[in-house]
């Protein structure tokens, strides 16, 4: 079975703080994991990908296989991070999400 | 990657009603699927939604409180049938495709009174 854990429902970091958002996945076969960010009144749009290994809005994801985690970091925490985020994982040809977790950046 | 279009954006109904969301994507996609995200909660995947057969639902859901049809490789559509308040909630819309991953629609918000 596919399981995304996402251990923390709410997050709140000051600007130009680091931020880390932890995700922990299971899976049997070779997952492949997306971080996935909603804004408010927007729809849910791709972050970043494990196999691209790209950065974006500053966002980094490392995949860790012996931890089973795919935590979501940022050096530098901007105020229009503030969304929902979601950690979600690819296997069996199905997407299965994380419960989230909802960063505030405070100024 | 693909554009998703979905309707209606938002309805109210009444309870013992039924509703269809459609689901357009502008291109060609390999996979489209249907979700659910009911308030303060994540998205929970109701079935893939398998062109010209059956869908694959996921447990806890099945065909005839949920069925859901795909005649070709870009449109689909979502039945809720027999509505109560409880599944009052937000319906999405997603497609995926081999060079883009996963794109999602922006969503029909049910309220079901």
């Amino acid at each position: 079975a596919q399981r995304v854990t996402q251990p923390e429902k709410l997050l709140s970091v000051f600007k130009g703080a680091p931020v880390e958002l932890k995700c922990n996945y299971s899976y049997s076969g070779s997952p492949e994991l997306f971080w996935y960010v909603q804004y408010s009144r927007q729809r849910l749009q791709l972050l970043l990908r494990h196999i691209s290994r790209e950065s974006i809005k500053g966002f980094t994801a490392d995949l860790n296989k012996g931890e089973t985690s795919f935590h979501l970091k940022k050096p530098f925490a901007q105020e229009e991070d503030s969304a929902m985020y979601y950690c979600a994982l690819q296997g069996a040809q199905k997407l299965v999400f994380g419960q989230g977790t909802r960063l505030t950046i405070n100024p | 990657s693909a554009v998703i279009s979905q309707k209606p954006s938002r309805d109210i109904c009444q309870r013992g009603t039924s509703l269809t969301i459609q689901c357009q994507v502008d291109s060609q996609v390999t996979m489209m699927f249907w979700y659910r995200q009911q308030p303060g909660q994540s998205l929970t995947l109701i079935a893939t939604a398998n062109q010209g057969s059956e869908a694959t639902y996921e447990s806890g859901f099945v065909i005839d409180k949920f069925p859901i049809s795909r005649p070709n490789l870009t449109f689909s559509t979502l039945t809720v049938s027999n509505m109560s308040p409880e599944d009052s909630s937000i319906y999405l819309c997603s497609g995926a495709g081999r060079n883009y991953g996963y794109t999602f629609g922006s969503g029909t918000r049910l309220t079901v009174v």
